[in-house]
């Protein structure tokens, strides 16, 4: 069975703190994709990343960086001077291989609220 | 096309109500899905299609839930004799193939049965 755990219900930092939202994930499959969706107050779920799981190079993008770790089976997330506008429900997802008819639905964990303070 | 749009954004029924929701995903996007997200709770899988075929549907979508896509492009999401346990975020999600490449979402409708 696939399962994604963000052991971290809520986090507060203050601007300009670096932040890290942790995301462990649990699947049989060898071929699988890791995602990280920002949910601002607005609702909408926003794509930030998706990683395969042989790809395991850490990625940045400006202030985000991830660090995908396969012995650990970890995918995190850190937001380096965080500002206000970060503030959002932050999501890891997880999906099976492509191909052979799969529905390749995402697995959700239960998300981070990040709330960053002036 | 500027997106997954998803119609209406709120919806405040009674209970026993039927309620319909609208999706309208990227008009190149044969995938097509459904999630419910709970209070507290990340989105959890219900139903997709690819083109108008729907190819799987969640153990949550009970009888009363129907779902539709009847040409391959927009898809209708029906609940009948609500209840309020429906109470949740509807979202819509649309994919250009394999879902690997990355969905992108609508931004939801929002159901409180009362």
């Amino acid at each position: 069975a696939q399962k994604v755990t963000q052991a971290q219900t809520e986090i507060s930092v203050v601007e300009k703190e670096d932040v890290t939202l942790d995301c462990v994930y649990e699947t049989r499959d060898t071929t699988y994709y890791l995602f990280w969706y920002k949910q601002p107050p607005s609702g909408e779920l926003v794509f930030l990343i998706r990683r395969n799981s042989f790809d395991e190079q850490n990625e940045i993008s400006g202030r985000y960086s991830w660090n995908f770790q396969k012995s650990t089976s970890s995918f995190n997330f850190t937001i380096t001077a965080s500002q206000v506008v970060d503030s959002a429900v932050y999501f890891c997802a997880l999906s099976g291989p492509p191909g052979g008819g799969a529905t390749n639905k995402l697995i959700f964990g239960t998300g981070t609220l990040l709330a960053v303070q002036p | 096309d500027t997106g997954v749009s998803q119609d209406p954004r709120h919806k405040i029924t009674k209970r026993g109500q039927n309620v319909t929701f609208r999706c309208d995903p990227i008009s190149e996007h044969n995938r097509l899905y459904w999630y419910r997200q709970t209070l507290g709770q990340g989105p959890e899988f219900l139903t997709y299609f690819q083109n108008e075929a729907q190819l799987e549907k969640s153990r949550l979508l009970s009888d009363r839930f129907s779902a539709e896509r009847p040409k391959g492009s927009f898809s209708t999401l029906e609940i009948q004799r609500t209840e309020q346990g429906d109470s949740a975020m509807y979202l819509c999600a649309s994919s250009p193939g394999q879902a690997t490449y990355g969905y992108t979402f609508g931004s939801g409708t929002r159901l409180t049965v009362v």
